[in-house]
């Protein structure tokens, strides 16, 4: 069974430049996350879907960040304009259901560097 | 927003050594998980507990859950290099959190051979 399928691995940009991450989650997984992980801590979540709904984005900063899961599958994660302090780890992550004891299942992340 | 502490930050030990990481918070957590991170790689839950006093086993790693559920360690007998990564406790179902995951910091440990 594949895992959880984040691209780009790597991406450099410059300050002030749009960027976005996709996410396709295990099969049949209803919940995925999105988290932002900084060097040396630990993930931070951005926002949660259930399908296709945004259950809890209270830590997405709403000026630059916005996300969206059409169809209840996919999911893109965008910041735009980028600044330097966004330069981080995104993981995706996907269960089940959304239960806090529930496992998460993670991607690799993608490393985004902002110069 | 929810702490959950770790301890240590970083730790290096050598082959066939044991070792104990700490996992603390002054809020009660309905579950807490412990996840094992590589190096561009995403975590990966090794156990989750939910019951307070509840001991897992999983090989040479033993986790337990404190008897008032705000505080968890892991323990690892006999280290192997292959141990190395980053071990990050994570508290779920805490009043304020909801079913949000709250991770730690994490604990960075190298196992020399």
């Amino acid at each position: 069974e594949a895992g959880v399928v984040q691209s780009p691995r790597y991406k450099i940009i410059e300050k002030k430049q749009p960027v976005a991450f996709w996410c396709n989650p295990i099969s049949g997984h209803n919940t995925l996350y999105w988290y932002r992980q900084n060097l040396g801590q630990g993930p931070e979540l951005l926002i949660r879907y259930e399908n296709e709904e945004a259950v809890d984005d209270s830590q997405l900063p709403k000026d630059r960040f916005s996300a969206e899961r059409l169809k209840g599958v996919d999911s893109t994660l965008k910041i735009q304009p980028a600044e330097l302090g966004d330069s981080a780890v995104y993981l995706c992550a996907s269960s089940l259901f959304g239960l806090a004891g529930n496992e998460q299942y993670f991607g690799p992340g993608t490393r985004l560097t902002v110069t | 927003t929810q702490l959950l502490e770790q301890s240590p930050q970083f730790l290096s030990i050598q082959e066939g050594e044991n070792l104990t990481v700490y996992c603390n918070s002054s809020s009660v957590f309905s579950s807490l998980q412990w996840y094992r991170q590589e190096p561009g790689e995403g975590p990966v839950l090794l156990v989750t507990v939910v019951t307070g006093g509840e001991v897992k086993k999983l090989k040479r790693l033993t986790f337990q859950f404190g008897d008032a559920r705000k505080d968890s360690s892991l323990h690892i007998t006999a280290a192997q290099p292959g141990d190395t990564g980053l071990y990050l406790c994570a508290g779920g179902g805490e009043e304020t959190s909801g079913s949000r995951l709250t991770f730690g910091e994490g604990t960075q440990l190298t196992v020399n051979p």
